[in-house]
């Protein structure tokens, strides 16, 4: 099946720095990435869509200014993180959508961010 | 806004039992997604579900599409302590990638 890997799977970063996610379609050509937040015990809540070559749609309540998407290729779409603060510490979820399979979604791995 | 509400919420049961996931909307979805996640990892595709009254089996998992598409089901016969895991639905809009996500059923099988 269609493969998403998110790097890094989690990492640790000191407040007041930026720390970058990588999502990536690694089996076929995603022009749609959607990247997601969740908190413990709870669903997923959508952040924002990437449209490959440009701007991405943020859901409201979430500040484009902080999380900065970028989606350069087909294959490749970037989650960072400005000026983290401790309070967005978090499991961070990409996932692509798959053209070749009608509505199919597929995950990436999931990475966690812990901000100290 | 489309909203999906999953029930229930926890669920607690002993290997061997039956139990039934279900995913609730006011809305119709062109197609319905089945999720499974384990902690600290991604979800996990079950299932896509697109025709309304479709029926599709995973080995003891069934999965059912409400004949309007706006809700579906997840049976898991003879549950096994494997099972355990965040089950989520998720809904599909036409023209559309986005999807709508219910809350999820926390699943705990006890051996």
């Amino acid at each position: 099946g269609a493969v998403v890997s998110q790097h890094p799977s989690w990492v640790i970063c000191k407040s007041g720095t930026s720390v970058k996610i990588e999502c990536r379609s690694l089996d076929f050509q995603a022009t749609t990435m959607f990247w997601y937040r969740q908190f413990p015990k709870q669903s997923l809540m959508l952040m924002a869509t990437s449209n490959e070559g440009s701007k991405a749609t943020y859901e409201q309540g979430v500040e484009k200014d902080k999380f900065l998407i970028n989606h350069a290729s087909l294959t490749l779409s970037t989650l960072t993180v400005t000026s983290a603060h401790p309070e967005d510490s978090s499991f961070y979820i990409c996932s692509a959508s798959h053209t070749d399979s009608g509505n199919t979604i597929y995950f990436g791995e999931g990475s966690w961010l812990t901000v100290v | 806004t489309q909203l999906l509400e999953q029930s229930p919420q926890f669920l607690s049961i002993q290997e061997g039992e039956n139990l039934t996931v279900y995913c609730n909307s006011s809305s119709v979805f062109s197609s319905l997604q089945w999720y499974r996640q384990e902690p600290g990892e991604g979800p996990v595709l079950l299932v896509t579900v697109v025709t309304g009254g479709e029926v599709k089996k995973l080995k003891r998992l069934t999965f059912q599409f409400g004949d309007a598409r706006k809700d579906s089901s997840l049976h898991i016969t003879a549950a096994q302590p494997g099972d355990t895991g965040l089950y989520l639905c998720a809904g599909g809009e036409a023209g559309s990638y986005q999807l709508t996500f219910g809350k999820g059923t926390k699943l705990s099988v006890i051996p």
